[in-house]
């Protein structure tokens, strides 16, 4: 099962744009790349995922790299709600969702 | 429409006892997962059901079960419990639980072992 990789934690000023890396190098081709994010032991709220091609939508957008082994979640203009942990995940074909331990992102005023 | 919805949210059992956990999807989802997330880890893929049938399984031991029923609600149950079986347990719906589909999270039930 392929893994990813995240910086433990991360800052961001209030209405600039977060970029969260997350390295999955050892993604199959068939393994898709999601994005989740958790506040406060909330479950995790779905934001976008991809396979190939760069994503977009009302949330975020996901740069995932020509050859698939790392990827960026960009939150355009990050908001104080926008704290939480976020989770790079690949997911099996079957299904199987393998979570990291995540970046936490603090947005500060 | 409801969400995923997840019962109880908290309880509290002695070491040893037995505990059930239960979980409804979103209405046309036929997928439910069973994740395990201790505190200050990221979740841990417990279950996997589509159809009544158990699809995937994670590295937990025997005593951890789960069951899907007709109208695809799910259960989860511990035996044995241990103090290390302290988490927030949390249930995740999809239409097929395959990877072309989104995942919908519950909130959790939080299970206290003492």
């Amino acid at each position: 099962d392929a893994k990813t990789t995240q910086p433990t934690s991360m800052d961001c000023a209030e209405g600039r744009a977060a970029n969260l890396p997350c390295n999955h190098s050892t993604i199959s081709g068939n393994e898709y790349v999601y994005w989740y994010r958790q506040i406060h032991s909330q479950g995790p709220q779905y934001i976008i995922h991809g396979l190939k091609n760069n994503e977009t939508n009302e949330m975020a957008s996901l740069i995932i790299t020509e050859d698939r082994k790392s990827s960026t979640l960009i939150l355009p203009h990050a908001t104080l709600r926008d704290t939480a942990v976020y989770y790079c995940i690949v997911i099996t074909r079957e299904g199987k969702l393998i979570f990291g331990q995540g970046t936490e992102l603090s947005v500060k005023p | 429409d409801a969400g995923v919805t997840q019962s109880p949210t908290h309880l509290i059992k002695t070491r040893g006892q037995q505990v059930t956990l239960r979980c409804s999807p979103i209405s046309g989802h036929k997928s439910v997962s069973w994740y395990q997330q201790v505190l200050g880890q990221g979740p841990q893929f417990i279950f996997q059901y589509y159809e009544k049938e158990e699809r995937g399984r994670g590295n937990f031991p025997d005593r951890f079960s789960a069951r899907q029923f007709p109208n695809y609600s799910s259960e989860l149950n511990v035996n044995a419990l241990l103090l290390g079986d302290s988490a927030l347990y949390l249930c995740a719906s999809s239409q097929t639980g395959l990877v072309d589909y989104g995942y919908t999270f519950g909130s959790g039930t939080r299970l206290t072992v003492v």
